[in-house]
């Protein structure tokens, strides 16, 4: 069964540093998503994207973070100066029709950011 | 603004007892599309169930089944014969049926399975 691959399953970053997750979304997939989930908390969207741009973005989605596509198959996660609360579990997404079938989501396993 | 609920944070029953999650949400939208996600220990996100709200039959997938009453705005879920593997936690939630519209959680109940 094709699956949604994320790297790292786990990155451990100083407070202030760059980092950069990393999801290989099911290719024949058309929407791209990012949700996260601090600890003990329930999923929070962060942004999707479609046809290389974003589609949408939640308050927590600010200047700090960027998604692009570099190469048609890869889809990253940025987070340009990383804080304490940035500390999450981070999921990927894809879908292939986005919501219009309510097919729902692949995810998958996750990137676990510790930021120190 | 839609809203889900789960309002049992945390449950347990015996092996091979049935158990049932409760759920509700908040939407004007007269169609939309409800789920079940598993999470077990390992954090990845699991499909357990879809549910079209303009369908009345509820839908099943073998042990799981939801009881969706579309006025009342529920939405439980119903494990049957329940397995140490079930063990995990599941979160209800809500989308609509937009293009690249996004999937709204309720906070998740834990479902702990005992032997």
């Amino acid at each position: 069964e094709p699956e949604v691959t994320q790297t790292p399953s786990h990155q451990v970053t100083q407070m202030g540093q760059e980092v950069i997750l990393r999801c290989v979304p099911i290719s024949n997939h058309l929407y791209f998503y990012w949700y996260r989930q601090i600890l003990g908390q329930k999923v929070e969207f962060l942004v999707s994207f479609y046809n290389n741009e974003i589609s949408e973005k939640s308050e927590i989605f600010d200047d700090q973070f960027s998604v692009e596509r570099p190469d048609g198959s890869n889809f990253t996660l940025k987070i340009r100066s990383t804080k304490l609360e940035d500390s999450a579990m981070y999921f990927c997404a894809s879908s292939p029709q986005g919501a219009l079938w309510g097919v729902g989501y692949t995810f998958g396993s996750g990137t676990r950011l510790t930021v120190v | 603004a839609q809203t889900v609920t789960q309002s049992q944070p945390e449950m347990s029953v015996q092996e091979a007892e049935t158990v049932t999650l409760s759920c509700t949400y908040d939407t004007s939208e007269n169609n939309y599309y409800l789920f079940w996600y598993k999470q077990p220990p390992s954090r990845q996100m699991i499909l357990v169930i879809r549910q079209e709200a303009y369908k009345q039959q509820n839908a099943t997938e073998n042990r799981f089944s939801v009881n969706f009453q579309k006025a009342a705005k529920s939405f439980s879920l119903k494990i049957s014969d329940s397995q140490l593997g079930d063990t995990a936690m599941y979160f209800c939630a809500f989308m609509k049926p937009n293009r690249d519209d996004k999937i709204i959680f309720g906070k998740g109940t834990r479902l702990h399975i005992l032997p």
